[in-house]
Order: structure tokens, then C-alpha cells, then sequence
């Protein structure tokens, strides 16, 4: 059971570029989001997903975009990557009704990504 | 949307001491809070979650947490630290429905030998 994989480990970008990280879970979780995680203020959810086809912007969205085709995996797209966006990237999964089905999230080990 | 606030940035307590680490949160419905650790360089893992019933709930590693509604508080608790806990710690706020699940700061504890 691999749980959440997220790839790349490490990036390094150059202001303009586009990438995508990747997140696939083998859990069968509805819920998949995206958080970034900035020194002094904690993850913040950028995008989230309850399933296939569904998705939702968290608190801070600019300047990213997701889709859902599958319930496995959630990609995560730069498409001009900005020196603002220089963060630790975690992808995570649940189950929806967490309260019914044990609950609280599993992480990915997250992607350093740099912009230069 | 609801929040989560950490008072603490860092903490030190030698090895052996007894931890608090606060989490106060603001949420209009009923919460279901949580606490991960993470080590350096890791993905965040739950130590302990508190959905209803009694509200002290017990967490792997040793570590506890108490609800208090009226003080919206979930402060996590240890009685004897060892030193593989240096750690960072984020309280957490979610839903029913496990979306948009919110964190605090989060809270590094260093441990004195």
C-alpha cells in the first residue's frame, strides 16, 4: 500500500515556466487536496477535490490549476510559475465523511519546488 | 470559513518534562479538530482526531488532547517528552464533510537533553 505518492521530490523553475506536480493515491479516498506550506504560516489549502470531475478552490488558488479525471490522481499545474510560488507543495487524501470512516488526512512527502 | 490559531512559534522543554502545546480555533458548526507532527524534511502525520463524545481523546506516541467548547481550545498534551518528539506541530480544523480542512502555524518543540 504506497498510500499518497507525490512527484517530483525537488524543482527547480524559472519564473515564466509551466510545470505540474503529480499526486496519485491508491486508497480509493474521494477527497484529494493540494496544500502549500510557507515558514511561519502553516499549510494553506489551495485546491481541493471531493471526486471525480469535482473541484474547488481553497484559500489561496491563484496562479494554479487542478483537475479530477480520476479518483487516483490529482495533478497540480503551474501555468507561469512566479518567485511567490517558491514553496513545499503536499498533496493529501481522505474519505468524505471522515467522521464514519476513521478520519483525518494522509500526506503525501511533499515537493520542494524553487522559482528563480 | 473556520480558522485555527497556534500561540506558540517555538517551544523548548527538556527531555522528560511535560508538554502543552495550545491550538485555539474558530468554526461556526461543530468542529472536528486534529493534531499531526512532522519530522523534517516529512509529510504530516495524525496523531490524534476528536469528532464527539469524551473529550479527551488519546493519540499514538503518548500524546493526548482535550476539547474545551468554551474556550474553543483542543490542546495537546504529553507527560513525559523524549527526544525523537522534536517535531513540528499543526493543529488542525475540518468539517463533517472533510473538505477544506484548515491549520494552524503550527508549533516546532525542541528537545533539551
Amino acid at each position: 500500500n504506497a498510500g499518497v505518492t507525490q512527484t517530483p521530490k525537488f524543482q527547480v523553475l524559472k519564473t515564466g515556466q509551466s510545470m505540474t506536480l503529480q499526486c496519485a493515491q491508491d486508497m480509493n479516498h474521494e477527497y484529494m487536496s493540494w496544500y502549500r506550506q510557507d515558514p511561519g504560516m502553516g499549510l494553506r489549502l489551495i485546491h481541493y477535490s471531493v471526486g471525480a470531475g469535482i473541484t474547488d478552490q481553497g484559500e489561496v488558488p491563484n496562479g494554479y490549476n487542478v483537475s479530477r479525471s480520476t479518483t487516483e490522481d490529482f495533478p497540480l499545474r503551474l501555468l507561469s510559475a512566479a518567485p511567490s510560488q517558491t514553496s513545499v507543495y503536499f498533496c493529501a487524501s481522505s474519505y468524505t465523511k471522515h467522521r464514519d470512516r476513521g478520519g483525518g488526512y494522509t500526506f503525501g512527502s511533499g515537493t520542494r519546488l524553487t522559482v528563480v | 470559513a473556520q480558522s485555527v490559531t497556534q500561540p506558540d512559534i517555538h517551544i523548548t522543554v527538556s527531555e522528560g518534562a511535560s508538554l502543552e502545546l495550545r491550538c485555539n480555533y474558530s468554526y461556526g458548526a461543530t468542529p472536528y479538530l486534529f493534531w499531526y507532527v512532522q519530522s523534517p524534511g516529512q509529510g504530516l502525520q495524525l496523531l490524534l482526531k476528536y469528532f464527539s463524545g469524551d473529550t479527551l481523546v488519546q493519540g499514538i506516541k503518548g500524546f493526548e488532547a482535550e476539547f474545551k467548547r468554551s474556550q474553543s481550545s483542543f490542546n495537546l498534551r504529553k507527560p513525559s517528552v523524549h527526544w525523537s518528539d522534536a517535531a513540528e506541530y499543526f493543529c488542525a480544523v475540518g468539517s463533517y464533510n472533510n473538505n477544506d480542512m484548515r491549520f494552524g502555524a503550527g508549533t516546532r518543540l525542541t528537545v533539551k537533553p
